[in-house]
């Protein structure tokens, strides 16, 4: 079955310092990966996306990530965390279908 | 922002009586889906459409239906709405190529 697997539900990190979020999934068709933030109370914005080609993806907000289709991962990058970065993260993949399937989120607290 | 509309944003309905939330879009996406949002599990999908009356059923179909008459508009049903409904719902839509763009969802609860 397809999954998404994102196995921190909290990370705290400080102001200032890097951040990475793991993403891993099954899915037996070529992948298409997503991140997605959302602010509390509000909808899902799309941060960046990985269709084929260069697997060093960037994205807005100074996000990136890295595909890296030997370990079934999409992890997301930010060199230097914003106290604004605080926010719920979400990694999903698709296919050729369009069924967008979700992990169940990564909640991201920023130190002062 | 893409033009993606959510109603109503906010309902309180009881047990037992139907309720439709329609999502309506401007962008002339092929693809419309409807989600629901919990504590713990993310977002999972209820039923998706490719296309006008071209309908799929997601993860978590049981319960609910949808109907696709027009390009622009997906309505949700819940048949005969239970506590276990309460959530909030997002409504998104997708071209190939492009990802998924949600609306501002609907808190549902099921009293």
């Amino acid at each position: 079955a397809q999954s998404v697997t994102q196995p921190d539900i909290h990370i705290t990190v400080s102001e200032g310092a890097s951040l990475e979020l793991r993403c891993n999934y099954s899915y037996g068709a070529t992948p298409y990966l997503f991140w997605y933030v959302q602010s509390p109370g509000q909808g899902l914005q799309l941060l960046l996306k990985y269709f084929s080609g260069d697997t060093l993806v960037q994205g807005i907000k100074g996000f990136e990530a890295e595909f890296k289709r030997s370990q079934s991962s999409f992890n997301l990058r930010k060199p230097s965390v914003h106290w604004s970065d605080a926010a719920e993260y979400f990694c999903a993949v698709t296919s050729g279908t369009y069924k967008y399937i979700f992990g169940t989120g990564t909640r991201l607290k920023v130190l002062a | 922002d893409a033009g993606i509309t959510q109603s109503p944003r906010h309902k309180v309905t009881e047990t037992g009586t139907p309720v439709t939330l329609r999502c309506h879009q401007t962008e002339n996406h092929r693809y419309m889906y409807w989600y629901r949002q919990d504590p713990g599990h993310g977002l999972r999908l209820i039923h998706y459409s490719y296309g006008v009356k071209d309908t799929d059923k997601g993860e978590v179909s049981d319960g609910y239906s949808v109907s696709r008459s027009k390009t622009e508009d997906f309505l949700l049903t819940l048949e005969s709405a239970t506590s276990s409904q309460t959530s909030v719902y997002f409504c998104a839509i997708s071209e190939q190529g492009t990802g998924a763009f949600f609306g501002q969802g609907t808190r549902l609860t099921v009293v």
